[in-house]
């Protein structure tokens, strides 16, 4: 089943509003989230590295104030686009460390991705 | 030039057929390497992690040439279900912590 929720999986919106995306680790403490964004037959891009109780590390060219990241707890992590517009439309992806064993080469697991749409 | 190139595709292959794509990375320190599937607007799922000696999971095969720097991804005997793009995911970093970088994907297309 899955280890990482998303939520909500596709807003329509107009533009100039605010939307919060959500990522809750279910039945584990993910101290570290990530973000990314995909464009249409792009490939994922890392957004920005949400780290509990401290400041996001964002990627160069991404606009921390743009894209507000909070991750109050060790289950839950938001993406808040602020005053969104069109160009902001986008599939966007949250994941978690996942520890699946004592191996190092452990991936992360995705939550099932929001679908932004701003008109 | 990108961190982690594949040819889009698609790969149009009929059913039972065999397909191979490969994927290079730029980056010799790179440490992890995995192949990841994504649905049509789906989040992307672990296939498999790539090994330095290779690795096979049932009709998967997955190979890695550190010193060509890519991997590859063979599956055999296709099936309709196998219909999906495939993503190469490389970490600069022995632990998953590390940022993952994609590749825009290869679009495989079974047919019947």
């Amino acid at each position: 089943g899955a280890v990482v929720s998303q939520h909500p999986s596709w807003v329509i919106c107009k533009s100039g509003t605010s939307v919060k995306i959500e990522c809750r680790s279910l039945d584990f403490q993910a101290t570290t989230m990530f973000w990314y964004r995909q464009f249409p037959k792009q490939s994922l891009m890392l957004m920005a590295t949400s780290n509990e109780g401290s400041k996001a590390t964002y990627e160069q060219g991404v606009e921390k104030d743009k894209f507000l990241i909070n991750h109050a707890s060790l289950t839950l992590s938001t993406l808040t686009v602020t005053s969104a517009h069109p160009e902001d439309s986008s599939f966007y992806i949250c994941s978690a460390h996942y520890r699946t064993g004592g191996r190092g080469n452990q991936p992360q697991h995705f939550g099932d991705g929001t679908r932004l749409s701003i008109l | 030039r990108k961190e982690v190139e594949q040819d889009p595709g698609p790969f149009n292959v009929p059913e039972g057929a065999t397909v191979a794509f490969n994927c290079t990375y730029s980056n010799s320190a790179s440490q992890s390497f995995f192949w990841y599937r994504q649905d049509c607007r789906k989040e992307p799922k672990l296939l498999m992690s790539v090994y330095s000696s290779g690795n096979e999971d049932g009709r998967f095969t997955a190979q890695l040439n550190r010193a060509s720097q890519y991997i590859s991804l063979l599956i055999r005997d296709s099936k309709l279900s196998d219909s999906a793009t495939y993503l190469c995911v490389v970490t600069l970093s022995t632990d998953s912590w590390g940022k993952l970088q994609f590749g825009a994907g290869t679009q495989v297309v079974v047919t019947p």
